[in-house]
This record gives structure tokens, sequence and C-alpha cells, in this order.
């Protein structure tokens, strides 16, 4: 599979929306492949937080939302908190079972 | 609950071989397929490889591929990774991982174990 392109970096403030995108070709983030979404805190394991696009599992807060349009996902963080602050990595799914992550994006909280 | 424990990690000299294990609970795990994740220092997720339920579809990463090795016993509810020729590159944090399948038939990781730290150094 390709390399996936993310920002290095996006910051908001407290309250504002917040988005990241996650940018392949027609093999991976294309019609070929589900793209998943995972939080990581330093030192901890990484979290998921949006699955099959768009979906997002039982536990996790309606201020994450997920969305794909062509060859870019993407992953909407309204209501900014200071707990949001993190670093996130999209993943690119095929349905054989191999797997390619973005290069992922710190999220500050100014 | 579902818990992923990783073991089998340490320091181990460029060219040597290491074997990790992941210990599953609170699942079926035969009904499960895993991948191993790997993350170097300060640097992103990197996925390893897949194995499928009944270790039917087996898959790697081409950084890895012909180096490592991929098993599970579904008795013992455990997953491995044979790691052999390491390299300095191969630094890096392991997590074995869960996959779940979507309502399109596509695999996505939804939990994963703590990691265990690989270090590959002379």
């Amino acid at each position: 599979q390709s390399a996936l392109t993310q920002p290095a970096s996006v910051s908001g403030s407290p309250g504002q929306s917040i988005t990241i995108s996650c940018s392949g070709t027609g093999s991976d983030v294309g019609s070929y492949s589900v793209v998943s979404w995972y939080q990581q805190h330093p030192a901890k394991a990484p979290q998921l937080m949006i699955y099959e696009d768009s979906k997002r599992p039982s536990g996790v807060s309606n201020r994450f939302s997920g969305s794909k349009s062509g060859n870019t996902a993407s992953l909407t963080i309204s209501g900014l908190q200071a707990e949001d602050e993190a670093d996130y990595y999209c993943c690119s799914c095929a349905r054989s079972g191999s797997k390619v992550f973005g290069p992922g994006t710190k999220v500050t909280v100014l | 609950e579902v818990q992923l424990v990783e073991s089998g990690g340490g320091l181990v000299q460029p060219g040597g071989s290491l074997r990790l294990s992941c210990a599953a609970s609170g699942f079926t795990f035969s009904s499960y397929s895993m991948d191993w994740v790997r993350q170097a220092p300060g640097k992103g997720l990197e996925w390893v490889s897949f194995i499928s339920g009944g270790s039917d579809y087996i898959y790697y990463a081409d950084s890895v591929k012909g180096r490592v090795t991929v098993s599970r016993d579904n008795a013992e509810k455990s997953l491995y990774l044979q790691m052999n020729s390491l390299r300095v590159e191969d630094t890096a944090v392991y997590y074995c991982a869960r996959d779940r399948t979507d309502s399109s038939g596509y695999p996505y990781i939804d939990y994963w174990g703590q990691g265990t730290l690989v270090t590959v150094s002379s």
C-alpha cells in the first residue's frame, strides 16, 4: 500500500473545532480500503476513535467524527478540550488484513 | 474485559533473534485476527504483520518480510512474533493488537496491548 499523508501538527483553542486530514491514493484511502483513526497520549497505547471511515466505537465522545471523500479521510474534533491533546494516526485497512498508518498529527490545545 | 499483554522484549545485538509473545484474555481468541504494530522511539506507528484467526492468512510489511514470522496458539490464547536478523532500525515498542471486522468486511484494530520494548544495539 502507498504512504499516507497527514499534517504534522494542528492546534486550536478550547471549544474550537479542528480537522485532521489523511490523504492517500485510490489503492489505499480510496475505494479499496477503509480508514480508522487512533489517539495516542504520550507513553500510552493507541486508542481507537473512529472505524469504517466514520463510525464511532461505544465510549468515544461524540465530539469526534470521521468522514471520507475520494482519497482523503478526515477526523474532526469539535469542542476541543485539554484532554484531546495527543497524537492522532489514520490507518488504511485493506480487506486482506494488511494495513498502513499515516505519519501522525500532533494536536495541541492552546 | 479484553486484555493483551506482551512480553519478550529486551536488548539484543544486531543480527540476533528475539521472540515476542502476547497473552490474550477476555475474548474468544480464535475468532479474531491479530496484528503486530511497532513504534520506534519518538516516531509513528508502523504495521508489522497480520494473522487470521485460523492462521490461514498471514501478511507482513515489506520492512520485515523474510526476517520475522508471526504465529499463534489458539489453545494457549497466545500470539507470537519471531524476529531474526535484527537490525538497529528494528528498535521499537512492539504492540500486539486485536482486529475486528466491520460491516463491509474490512478489518480494523480495536484493542491494543501496552507494548514491549525491543532494543537492537551493540
